[in-house]
């Protein structure tokens, strides 16, 4: 299994572009999230996913959008680059949560640079 | 779901027992204590978790107080490789919203 695979690994925006975070899971689960990770801190969640076709908004959701039409990807869509979004981002992926709870598998993230 | 406290950093000496506090005095019934580490700049790694009892895999061990107010991540024999941070985290099964504090920068010095 490839396990969470990101593309791109790096990218660069110039403020007031687009572009999507790809993240797609071989394991079957049916959990998803994006978390994103700002220098020297934590990880923050922006957005998650139960299953194909729901999604719900985490911790930091504002200038983002997500969507789940398969249970294998999960792209995160950003609008309107800006500055306070130059962060690295996570993608992750768990079991249906069930039993023993939700171990997450996180992928090797995506470096992006707003200036 | 509860938050954790943890010291920001530590030193461990190569080949010695490394241990990881992490007081979760909030954390209720169905909480479970879950260990994950970053190493550099990669992506998180899931260490171990638990419910009421110690556990062991073969990377590392988890205490649990009784109370469940506290717990302690061992790696017995550090490596120079175990050098990361290590963030403790509180999730009830199913948990969404789970909160990545700042962790533990562990060094592990030769």
């Amino acid at each position: 299994n490839a396990g969470v695979t990101q593309t791109p690994k790096f990218r660069i925006l110039k403020i007031g572009q687009s572009m999507t975070l790809q993240c797609t899971q071989d394991m079957n689960h049916n959990y998803m999230y994006w978390y994103r990770q700002d220098p020297g801190m934590g990880l923050k969640l922006i957005y998650y996913s139960v299953g194909a076709g729901i999604t719900d908004k985490g911790e930091v959701p504002n200038g983002y959008n997500v969507s789940r039409s398969t249970t294998e990807d999960f792209p995160l869509r950003l609008e309107l680059a800006a500055p306070s979004q130059t962060s690295v981002y996570f993608c992750a992926s768990s079991y249906s949560g069930a039993g023993a709870g939700d171990t997450q598998y996180f992928g090797p993230g995506t470096r992006l640079t707003v200036l | 779901d509860a938050k954790t406290t943890q010291p920001p950093s530590m030193d461990c000496a190569e080949g010695r027992a490394a241990n990881l506090p992490c007081n979760h005095s909030t954390i209720s019934g169905n909480e479970y204590v879950y260990w994950y580490r970053q190493i550099h700049s990669q992506g998180p790694q899931y260490i171990i978790h638990g419910l009421k009892n110690n556990e062991t895999n073969e990377m590392a061990s988890l205490i649990i107080t009784e109370d469940r107010k506290s717990s302690t991540l061992i790696l017995p024999h550090a490596t120079l490789r175990d050098t990361a941070v290590y963030y403790c985290i509180v999730s009830r099964t199913g948990g969404f919203k789970t909160i990545f504090g700042a962790g533990t920068r562990l060094f592990v010095k030769a």
